[in-house]
């Protein structure tokens, strides 16, 4: 079946770092894919999306570009801040499916 | 945007008992709602699509006299893990659809002694 992979965390940063945090997937088809946020004490929050491949999905200084022929969708920051620290989700739906498939997370911190 | 509340955000009951999560979505109307189950370190497992008005439809492996879904009206729906035991310790999260996205609620975080 559909599958995420993401990097596993916690990533801790000092704030104007660079973020990369790796996202693979395994699915047939063309899926859809996303980046989700969980601030602490929040529930999940859309970051952004893609829906083909080339497709730069972009959001608050975060971007991540839907990569089809390395099945990847790897998220990237050019400078975090303290703010950004939270729980970041990949995850991927396929054409037709109302089903999310998630990776299983990474913890961000990032310390002033 | 869309929210999504979840009532309560954390619950601790005696094994054998039976407890409730609500779900609402606050300024929208959801005819689907989902129910996810997240254990530590690992991914939101989806256990179950809610639809308005019908009987959920519940992914391979869930037990649906277990964990009982119902939707009542547009903007409610709701868990019941009946008969708890200490192995449904977990991070229960619903999401509620609107268009091609989704939005969750906070959690409830579910303690079986």
């Amino acid at each position: 079946g559909d599958s995420v992979t993401q990097m596993e965390g916690p990533v801790t940063l000092s704030e104007e770092a660079f973020l990369t945090i790796n996202c693979t997937y395994t699915a047939t088809g063309y899926p859809s894919l996303f980046w989700y946020v969980q601030y602490p004490g929040e529930g999940l929050q859309l970051l952004l999306k893609a829906t083909k491949a080339d497709d730069k999905g972009s959001n608050k200084g975060f971007e991540a570009t839907y990569r089809k022929e390395t099945t990847s969708f790897h998220l990237e920051k050019g400078s975090v801040q303290v703010s950004d620290s939270a729980v970041y989700f990949c995850a991927l739906i396929q054409g037709g499916s109302e089903k999310l498939v998630f990776g299983k997370g990474t913890k961000l911190t990032v310390n002033p | 945007g869309a929210v999504v509340s979840q009532h309560p955000s954390r619950v601790i009951c005696k094994s054998g008992t039976s407890v409730k999560i609500e779900c609402r979505s606050l300024d929208f109307q959801a005819t689907t709602m989902f129910w996810y189950r997240q254990f530590p370190k690992k991914s939101l497992m989806l256990m179950a699509t809610s639809n308005e008005g019908s009987k959920a439809t519940y992914e391979q492996g869930v037990e649906k006299d277990k964990f009982l879904i119902n939707h009542a009206s547009l903007t409610l729906s709701t868990l019941t893990v009946t008969s708890a035991h200490p192995e449904d310790s977990s991070f229960y999260i619903c999401s509620a659809r609107v268009w091609d996205e989704q939005f969750f609620g906070p959690g409830t975080r579910l303690t079986v002694l």
